[in-house]
């Protein structure tokens, strides 16, 4: 149980264009998503906490305006990079959790962005 | 908020030996520390987790200890295999955070022939 499902698994995307990702828990309602990013040899960084019906609530750093985040409903979050830059580069990895204090994290598979 | 600061960045041991690697975390209100392992372009796999009212905890060749007073905790794997080599990651979560966890800076083990 407990699965988190990501899409796309990789996308290459021109300077300027925007991408959609998509993170799904497939067997349980995730009341909050993560958003974290990884670059290349470094650790996980939050880039924001989507609960769902509400606003997401960003790490400092991280501009609202060119990560979107939708947390629809309770098995669906998406991230949009809008405009995005060949810094934006990365490894984008959502996490989910159940309504129960304290659960476990569950990890989807990630998405790796190429911006060219 | 939480910071979370891991050693050693790179491990390397001959296969069978123990590896330990450390973590410390800032905020004592902390209860929950995950460690995850994370293989190249995969996503981080929970092994092993702990929750502050507890000591110690072990399954199979894992154990994890945490320290509350000096708020630390320690990864031991012991008869390493090469299939262990990874990239590891300890997390702590704080009261204050919600559900997030703040992650350490990963290690990188790699277990030898």
């Amino acid at each position: 149980g407990a699965v988190v499902s990501q899409h796309p698994s990789w996308v290459i995307c021109k300077s300027g264009t925007s991408v959609k990702i998509e993170c799904r828990s497939l067997d349980f309602q995730a009341t909050t998503m993560f958003w974290y990013r990884q670059f290349p040899k470094q650790s996980l960084m939050l880039m924001a906490t989507s609960n769902e019906g509400s606003k997401a609530t960003y790490e400092q750093g991280v501009e609202k305006d060119k990560f979107l985040i939708n947390h629809a409903s309770l098995t669906l979050s998406t991230l949009t990079v809008t405009s995005a830059h060949p810094e934006d580069s990365s490894f984008y990895i959502c996490s989910a959790v159940t309504g129960a204090y304290n659960s476990p994290l569950h990890f989807g598979n990630g998405t790796r962005l190429t911006v060219t | 908020g939480e910071n979370v600061e891991q050693h050693p960045s790179t491990l390397s041991v001959q296969e069978g030996d123990s590896a330990v690697i450390k973590c410390t975390y800032s905020d004592s209100a902390s209860n929950y520390f995950p460690w995850y392992k994370q293989e190249l372009g995969k996503r981080p796999q929970l092994i092993i987790d702990i929750r502050s009212n507890v000591g110690e905890k072990k399954d199979q060749r894992i154990a994890v200890t945490l320290n509350k007073t000096a708020k630390h905790f320690s990864l031991h794997i012991t008869e390493t295999q090469p299939e262990d080599s990874a990239v590891y990651f300890c997390a702590a979560r704080y009261t204050g955070g919600g559900n997030k966890l703040t992650f350490g800076t990963g290690t990188q083990l790699k277990v030898e022939l």
